[in-house]
């Protein structure tokens, strides 16, 4: 599965748009890219995950660009309890396993 | 509560004591995943169990005994466990159809394992 490289830490004011930028250069044609975040001491719950077109839900909005080789998590409208770490995975639909990287810890200001 | 329930949430333990960890989910999900956190690493697949047959074992050690009864419970036994096996401990499960995975995993909140 490719890797994936996120900044470490970012923060952003609430009630505005958090975008988090993720690499993954070495991306293959049938991998897709999944977003998971980690609020403190709890279980990292799934966000959004697409392949190549942009993609949108309740939660966030994906932005793929066009060679694939990085990718965008919106939050639109940040809120305090979006703080927590975010992470960006790439990997085959044919894989079961879910390997995490150090991910990027987002800090929601008042 | 987001269908995976794992017990107890919190753990102490004596390094010579026995121990289980246990992870229950309702999702109809057939795989089922330990993950282990310890303070400031990122999360560590331990064990996949898919259609309760353990399919991966990272090259974890012995004093932690995986068991997968069912498709709905999973359990993590522990014993002579080290004061650096403190961590927090996850399970998740997800739906795979002929390896695939169709559809996200869903995490347990994790037990809070300190061992003393």
């Amino acid at each position: 599965d490719a890797k994936t490289t996120q900044p470490p830490s970012m923060d952003c004011a609430e009630g505005r748009a958090a975008n988090l930028p993720c690499n993954h250069s070495t991306i293959s044609g049938n991998e897709y890219v999944y977003w998971y975040r980690q609020i403190h001491s709890q279980g990292p719950q799934y966000i959004i995950h697409g392949l190549k077109n942009n993609e949108t839900n309740e939660m966030a909005s994906l932005i793929i660009t066009e060679d694939r080789k990085s990718s965008t998590l919106i939050l639109p409208h940040a809120t305090l309890r979006d703080t927590a770490v975010y992470y960006c995975i790439v990997l085959m639909d044919s894989s079961y396993k879910l390997i995490f990287g150090s991910g990027t810890r987002l800090l929601v200001r008042p | 509560e987001t269908g995976v329930t794992q017990t107890p949430r919190h753990l102490v333990m004596g390094m010579t004591n026995k121990k289980s960890l246990k992870c229950e989910q309702h999702l109809g999900h057939n795989a089922m995943y330990w993950y282990k956190q310890s303070a400031k690493k990122p999360l560590e697949l331990m064990f996949v169990y898919s259609l309760e047959e353990r399919v991966e074992n990272n090259s974890v050690p012995s004093r932690f005994s995986p068991e997968c009864p069912n498709s709905s419970h999973l359990f993590l036994h522990l014993h002579t466990l080290q004061p650096e096996d403190s961590a927090l401990y996850l399970c998740a499960s997800s739906l795979t159809r002929t390896g695939q995975l169709s559809y996200g995993y869903t995490f347990g909140s994790g037990t809070r394992l300190t061992v003393v």
